[in-house]
């Protein structure tokens, strides 16, 4: 049964950047698709874009592209989220996921999901 | 990008009565492979979501069968035939069938 792990909470300046890690255990990792989705305190899911460790390359929403990188290391089976040029508009729990059965980051479900990483941007 | 529509906002049901949510799509989430890309999502208070049903009606492994999902043309609907205090949290529909994937805005459940 995969689990997936996320690192703890942080607290960031605006301007600064961070990274949120997600260990995976239990499962296939090359071969799945891997997510990231935000939310925002009181508010809806958010879908920021995903990586297929064996392909390397990751897919963003258009809103993030050029300020969040996703990278996989399949040596350590961990997935990274790093977002640059942070405001307090990203204040949000960041939520990892493992999409389904097929090998896309689209056209898939996600489940199981990571435990969340709150993310606060305060100066 | 694909808005997704959900109804009511919130709903509150006395337990063992019925429940039913509603997420309209702005676009066909039929692909040509036949499959529909419409989930549905559970997220309890303080949790990540799970997932209930994928491709429109197929309850995911472990999901109880009071829960049952449906579709017409680009409307879908989530029903739980008998509402437990468990079922209590936010529910979210989403769509896979282009980037980006989009989710409806949520509807909060809870017991009367």
């Amino acid at each position: 049964q995969i689990q997936l792990v996320q690192s703890g909470a942080e607290v960031k300046k605006p301007g600064s950047s961070v990274t949120v890690s997600c260990k995976t255990s239990g499962g296939t990792f090359s071969s799945y698709a891997f997510t990231w989705v935000r939310q925002a305190p009181g508010q809806g899911l958010e879908w920021m874009g995903g990586i297929i460790p064996m392909f390397e390359k990751a897919t963003y929403a258009e809103k993030f592209q050029g300020r969040v990188t996703i990278t996989a290391d399949e040596a350590t089976t961990t997935l990274y989220l790093e977002v640059s040029s942070l405001t307090s508009e990203d204040t949000a729990v960041y939520y990892c996921a493992r999409a389904g059965e097929r090998i896309t980051i689209f056209q898939n479900w996600f489940d199981p999901w990571g435990q969340g990483t709150l993310v606060t941007v305060s100066s | 990008d694909i808005v997704m529509t959900q109804t009511p906002p919130s709903l509150s049901v006395t337990p063992g009565q019925p429940a039913s949510i509603s997420c309209k799509s702005s676009q066909s989430l039929l692909h040509s492979d036949g499959k529909t890309y419409l989930y549905w999502y559970l997220q309890r208070p303080g949790q990540p979501p799970q997932l209930l049903i994928y491709e429109v009606s197929n309850r995911f492994s472990g999901v109880p069968d009071r829960f049952s999902g449906s579709a017409s043309g680009t409307d879908f609907t989530l029903k739980i035939s008998r509402v437990e205090a468990e079922d209590v949290g936010l529910y979210y529909c989403m769509q896979s069938i282009q980037l980006p994937i989009t989710f409806g805005q949520g509807t909060r459940l809870d017991i009367k």
